[in-house]
């Protein structure tokens, strides 16, 4: 199985930082990686895929990018909105697999 | 517009059985895989189970081949989790997720918004 590792677990910002979450994968997964937003008691919602491909409707405030196995998600200036919990999930194989999640909070 | 709709969770206990359901509506259904992904309280996103678009590939997790099945109505547009010998590590909220047209390199586009399986005596 591909494990993933996302750091930091926690990261505390103010409005207008600009935030980077690292994902890492325990193997290659070229670049089938997507990145997940979730609040609080909702569903998640898909931010990325591909990679760096921006899903249609989602702030471009959001970027992705790596391949292989180290992949990063920045917010270029932080808002109100974004604090949540963020997911990389791989799909390259089964079974797929997540991270274990960043938690973005308030500073 | 696409909608995913759960339902079929409650309470029940350690060793039970419970059918979970997902009513898909706004995409044509049977072109697309579907995934059941779970998440525990306090906890972060496990993938379950996928099943393609005809149902006739699956997958599953470890954590549940041999007691969950996926299966899927293609004439109702309806996603199905048949769960047996249920364990208090299974209660999670339960999300159904489309995927892509093929159970290769798709990730999860859209979601419902959950049901709650609470296993316990």
């Amino acid at each position: 199985d591909i494990q993933m590792t996302q750091s930091p677990s926690t990261l505390s910002a103010s409005v207008g930082d600009r935030v980077t979450i690292t994902c890492r994968a325990s193997q290659s997964i070229s670049s089938w990686l997507a990145w997940y937003q979730q609040k609080p008691g909702k569903a998640p919602n898909l931010l990325i895929y591909k990679a760096s491909s921006l899903e249609s409707g989602v702030p471009s405030r959001f970027t992705g990018s790596g391949s292989g196995t180290e992949f990063t998600l920045t917010i270029s200036s932080l808002q109100p909105d974004d604090f949540a919990s963020y997911y990389c999930q791989q799909y390259n194989s089964y079974p797929r697999t997540f991270g274990q999640g960043t938690k973005v909070e308030i500073k | 517009e696409v909608q995913l709709l759960e339902s079929g969770g409650g309470l029940v206990q350690p060793g039970g059985s419970l059918r979970l359901s997902c009513a898909a509506s706004g995409f044509t259904f049977s072109s697309y895989a579907m995934s059941w992904v779970r998440q525990a309280p306090g906890k972060g996103l496990e993938w379950v189970s996928t099943i393609s678009g005809s149902g006739v590939t699956t997958y599953y997790a470890d954590s549940v081949r041999g007691r969950f099945t996926i299966s899927r109505d293609n004439s109702e547009n309806t996603l199905y989790l048949q769960m047996n010998s249920l364990r208090a590590e299974d209660t999670a909220v339960y999300y159904c997720a489309k995927g892509g047209l093929g159970v290769s390199f798709t990730y999860l586009d859209y979601w419902g918004q959950g049901t709650l399986v609470t296993v316990s005596s």
